[in-house]
């Protein structure tokens, strides 16, 4: 049972455009939502945020959006570079059960593969 | 910077063999993290450590697998009687705190049992 879904393998968008990455959850007890973006023969790397008191987190380029009612949030990128080819993880964790022993338990979606074409 | 480092990059292996894989976080980090990663998916959580403690190994697969961290910087992900099924890239993380859990991830190492 995949808890973190994400559904489109990959995504071609022209530079310049939107590019936009959907995550689907399906566990409600989720409370805090990462993106991770992912070179080659590298780690993920943090990009952005969002808890779920918000409904969405702007950061240059890199807007969350989370809609908790629907356990969807979605990752926008304006505009997209060829830069940001790579692939993208949705993340989720649980933070607000007290004493919660799994806070630090991340569960990772398997990832869309952006190609930005210049 | 100092970020997170991982030993070895590439480990191959025979079935059967035991191995060992060391990861060194950030320093000041007292949450450090393993994940396993097979192709074409998502990191796939293992085990987290508060300072020297585990404080959750529910991602752990068997017995085979089993972690140390003992000084509360330096962790060893250790596999005993590999299989070819353990073959995978493990990723190790570390984060100042796990509220908001914003992790730092080191590059890996790509595990191959033959």
């Amino acid at each position: 049972d995949q808890q973190v879904k994400q559904n489109s393998p990959s995504l071609s968008v022209q530079e310049g455009r939107i590019s936009i990455l959907n995550c689907d959850y399906t566990n409600s007890m989720f409370d805090y939502f990462l993106w991770y973006k992912k070179y080659p023969a590298e780690g993920p790397t943090f990009l952005i945020s969002i808890s779920s008191i918000k409904d969405k987190n702007e950061d240059g380029r890199f807007t969350v959006f989370l809609n908790k009612s629907a356990k969807h949030l979605s990752l926008h990128i304006v505009p997209s570079q060829p830069g940001d080819s790579a692939v993208y993880f949705c993340a989720a964790i649980t933070n607000s059960i007290p004493f919660n022993t799994n806070a630090g338990k991340s569960t990772f979606g398997d990832g869309t593969t952006l190609t930005v074409k210049p | 910077g100092a970020g997170v480092s991982q030993t070895p990059s590439n480990k191959v292996t025979e079935k059967g063999k035991y191995v060992e894989l060391r990861c060194d976080p950030i320093s000041g980090h007292t949450a450090l993290y393993w994940y396993r990663q097979s192709l074409g998916q998502g990191p796939e959580f293992l085990i987290y450590f508060q300072g020297t403690g585990a404080a959750d190994d529910s991602g752990l697969p068997n017995d085979r697998f089993f972690a140390v961290r003992p000084e509360g910087s330096v962790s060893t992900l250790k596999i005993q009687r590999t299989e070819r099924g353990d073959s995978a890239v493990y990723l190790c993380a570390s984060s100042l705190d796990t509220v908001h859990n914003r992790q730092f991830f080191g590059p890996g190492t790509r595990l191959t049992v033959l």
